[in-house]
C-alpha cells in the first residue's frame, strides 16, 4: 500500500537550534517527493522537492531534504530555525505523472521556543 | 507570482444542503486537483481533473461529489447534499503537464456543516 509516516506528531525545538523532521514513504513505483508548510488558517507552501538527481535538494527559508532511497526516507532540515518557522510541516509522495493524487503523512506540528 | 485561488474562505450549510466551492487555478495549468483535511488529520486526495474529464478519484469522490470546469477560469467542486462529516477544509491545485511538475495549492476553504 502507498503511504506516507511521519513518526513525530509534535516536535519543540529551540530558536537557532538544529531540526530534523522523519519522512518515511512506502510506494511502488519511482516517487517524486515533497515538503509542504502550513501556517495556522493558511494554505499548502511548498518547501522543497525531490524529482530526480542530486539526492539533497534546497528549498526556500534555508530548509533542505536528503532523499534515501535504501531507507526510503525524505527528511527535512534546517540548521538553525526561527521562530517564524513554527508551522505543521507535511511530506507527500506522488507518482511521477501529472494528475495523479500526491499522498500525505500526518503532519508534524513545529513548536519554536525562545 | 501567479497563484491559485479560491472562494469563499469560508462558508456555513445546513445538512442536506447542497455546496460549491470555486477555484481559479494558475492559467496556464491544465491538470486541476481537490483535496480535502477534515480537522487535525492529513490532507486526503479526492478528485483530478484534465481536459475536461476526470483522470482520477479516491474512494472519498462517491456520487455526492462532482467538479466541473464551467468556463476558462474557474474549476468547481459541487457536493450534492452536505453531510455533518464534510465538514473540511477544501483545497484546490494545479499543476502543469510536464514532467517535473508540481501541485500548487490555493489557500483553502472551510466548510462548515450544521
Amino acid at each position: 500500500a502507498q503511504s506516507v509516516t511521519q513518526p513525530d506528531i509534535h516536535i519543540t525545538v529551540s530558536e537557532g537550534a538544529s531540526l530534523e523532521l522523519r519522512c518515511n514513504y512506502s510506494y511502488g513505483a519511482t516517487p517524486y517527493l515533497f515538503w509542504y508548510v502550513q501556517s495556522p488558517g493558511q494554505g499548502l507552501q511548498l518547501l522543497l522537492k525531490y524529482f530526480s538527481g542530486d539526492t539533497l535538494v534546497q528549498g526556500i527559508k534555508g530548509f533542505e531534504a536528503e532523499f534515501k532511497r535504501s531507507q526510503s526516507s525524505f527528511n527535512l532540515r534546517k540548521p538553525s530555525v526561527h521562530w517564524s518557522d513554527a508551522a505543521e510541516y507535511f511530506c507527500a509522495v506522488g507518482a511521477r505523472q501529472a494528475g495523479t493524487a500526491l499522498i500525505f503523512g500526518k503532519g508534524t506540528t513545529l513548536s519554536v521556543s525562545s | 507570482e501567479p497563484e491559485v485561488t479560491q472562494t469563499p474562505s469560508h462558508q456555513v450549510t445546513q445538512m442536506g444542503q447542497e455546496v460549491i466551492l470555486r477555484c481559479v487555478p494558475i492559467s496556464n495549468h491544465l491538470y486541476f486537483y481537490w483535496y480535502r483535511q477534515i480537522l487535525g488529520q492529513k490532507v486526503e486526495f479526492l478528485v483530478s481533473f484534465y481536459n475536461n474529464e476526470i483522470s482520477e478519484k479516491s474512494e472519498i469522490f462517491d456520487d455526492q461529489f462532482s467538479v466541473e470546469r464551467p468556463d476558462g477560469s474557474n474549476f468547481t467542486l459541487k457536493i450534492r447534499s452536505t453531510k455533518l462529516e464534510d465538514s473540511a477544509m477544501y483545497f484546490c491545485a494545479s499543476s502543469e503537464r510536464d514532467m517535473g511538475y508540481e501541485q500548487f495549492f490555493g489557500p483553502g476553504t472551510r466548510l462548515t456543516v450544521l
